[in-house]
């Protein structure tokens, strides 16, 4: 089945500069790669979200590239903001309707 | 248009007892998943319901059990609860043909 493996686990940054996180996953058949930030004592929310014909997408201060040869997929947040602390956790889901597979997730903290 | 409602918020059961948890999906969302959030575990993937079938399972033991009706709320049973079941339980629905899933405030299973 799918693994999703996720890096790093924990991330500081200080507000204004630029976080990254990555993932990496093991079907070379997924096509879907989601991007969920869960708030402190919240649900998880859908933030980004990349398909397997697309190498790039960009929403704001997001962005999420997509390496299919390597099999590996980051998260870019830039200009942050103590608004962006949160656990980020990415997830990848192969053809048809096959499972979300998630990875351990990332607890992001933007330092004032 | 309402979000993904689940029931209770939080339970407090001991060793050996079963437990039932209530998910209702967003209106017209036929595709319930579940997961089993603890720290550091991330979101580890239960199963899923579309249209009251079982489309996808993960890897929990059989203790671990669902089923959907046909208004697509979903229900998850455990039995024989162990002390390592305490978890932040998640159901997510996702709309026909569509990939985000829209997830709940879950339910705390606390196991005395």
């Amino acid at each position: 089945g799918e693994n999703v493996e996720q890096h790093p686990s924990t991330l500081s940054v200080q507000e204004g500069d630029s976080a990254v996180i990555k993932c990496t996953y093991s079907d070379s058949a997924s096509n879907y790669f989601p991007w969920y930030k869960q708030e402190l004592g919240k649900r998880p929310q859908l933030i980004i979200d990349i398909r397997s014909n697309v190498g790039e997408k960009k929403d704001q201060r997001i962005a999420v590239t997509l390496n299919k040869t390597a099999k590996h997929f980051s998260l870019h947040i830039t200009e942050t903001q103590p608004e962006d602390s949160a656990v980020y956790f990415c997830a990848a889901q192969g053809f048809g309707n096959e499972k979300l597979t998630f990875g351990t997730g990332t607890r992001l903290t933007i330092i004032p | 248009k309402a979000g993904v409602t689940q029931t209770p918020r939080y339970l407090i059961k001991t060793r050996g007892q079963q437990v039932t948890l209530s998910c209702s999906p967003i209106s017209g969302h036929r595709s319930v998943s579940w997961y089993q959030q603890t720290p550091g575990q991330g979101l580890q993937f239960l199963f899923e319901y579309f249209s009251e079938t079982q489309r996808n399972k993960g890897n929990f033991p059989g203790r671990f059990s669902g089923r959907q009706f046909s208004n697509s709320r979903s229900e998850m049973n455990v039995s024989t609860l162990e002390l390592g079941d305490s978890a932040l339980y998640l159901c997510a629905s996702s709309p026909p043909l569509g990939s985000i899933q829209y997830f709940g405030a879950g339910t705390r299973l606390s196991v005395l």
